[in-house]
């Protein structure tokens, strides 16, 4: 089993939208979390943290559901400016030197006209 | 816009050639990291340093070699290009992993023929 997995998609959806993608993580210490924002042929850039309590930017809702080890994204109102592969990121923890990020393979969300 | 420079952007070399992908960031940060991404697929942790003279492996197996002599380089080498080596190569760097934000590089797209 995948350390984080995501539906791949993709997700065609209307402007207007709302679309929502789900991660799943398997490592119960895992310590944080995010969503990752990747352009087609372009580089991730970070697009929130997620917190325990849940948090909102904009048009964005991130939610993290710890017992039952996932993680979700919640894009209302879609643009089309939206379309990109979103990545979701957790930290696993472990202690040190060894604290680092995995990534998921990402779901793609294509926004329509 | 983050101030981490990958070169080169392209590259297309025959087997067996020793090749060199440069990584520079100008933000002062300690940790580096070499990401290798397959179209369609997850970014995996290759190489991570976390300050000068330090560099460690990451979940990856990889035939590629780093050294960060100084703190804003992070150079990848690979002695013998081989097809399999084919991949793009994403350089990142940060302040902590806790706070999950990478900046990356636009990366280093290898062709190996």
């Amino acid at each position: 089993r995948k350390e984080v997995e995501q539906d791949p998609g993709p997700f065609n959806v209307p402007e207007g939208a709302t679309v929502a993608f789900n991660c799943t993580y398997s490592n119960s210490a895992s310590q944080s979390f995010f969503w990752y924002r990747q352009d087609c042929r372009k580089e991730p850039k970070l697009l929130m943290s997620v917190y325990s309590s849940g948090n909102e930017d904009g048009r964005f809702t991130a939610q993290l559901n710890r017992a039952s080890q996932y993680i979700s994204l919640l894009i209302r109102d879609s643009k089309l400016s939206d379309s990109a592969t979103y990545l979701c990121v957790v930290n696993m923890g472990g202690g040190g030197a060894t604290n680092k990020l995995i990534f998921g393979t990402g779901t793609l969300l294509a926004v329509q006209p | 816009e983050a101030d981490i420079y990958q070169t080169p952007r392209y590259l297309v070399i025959g087997t067996g050639k020793k090749i060199t992908l440069e990584c520079s960031q100008t933000m002062g940060h300690d940790k580096m990291y070499w990401y290798q991404q397959d179209p369609g697929m997850e970014l995996h942790l290759i190489h991570y340093s976390y300050g000068v003279n330090s560099t460690e492996k990451g979940d990856l197996s990889s035939e590629s070699t780093v050294s960060r002599i100084r703190t804003e380089h992070f150079p990848l080498t690979l002695e013998s290009a081989r097809p399999s080596h084919t991949s793009q190569y994403l350089c990142a760097s940060s302040r902590g992993v806790l706070t999950g934000e990478l900046f990356f590089g636009e990366g280093s797209r290898l062709t190996v023929l």
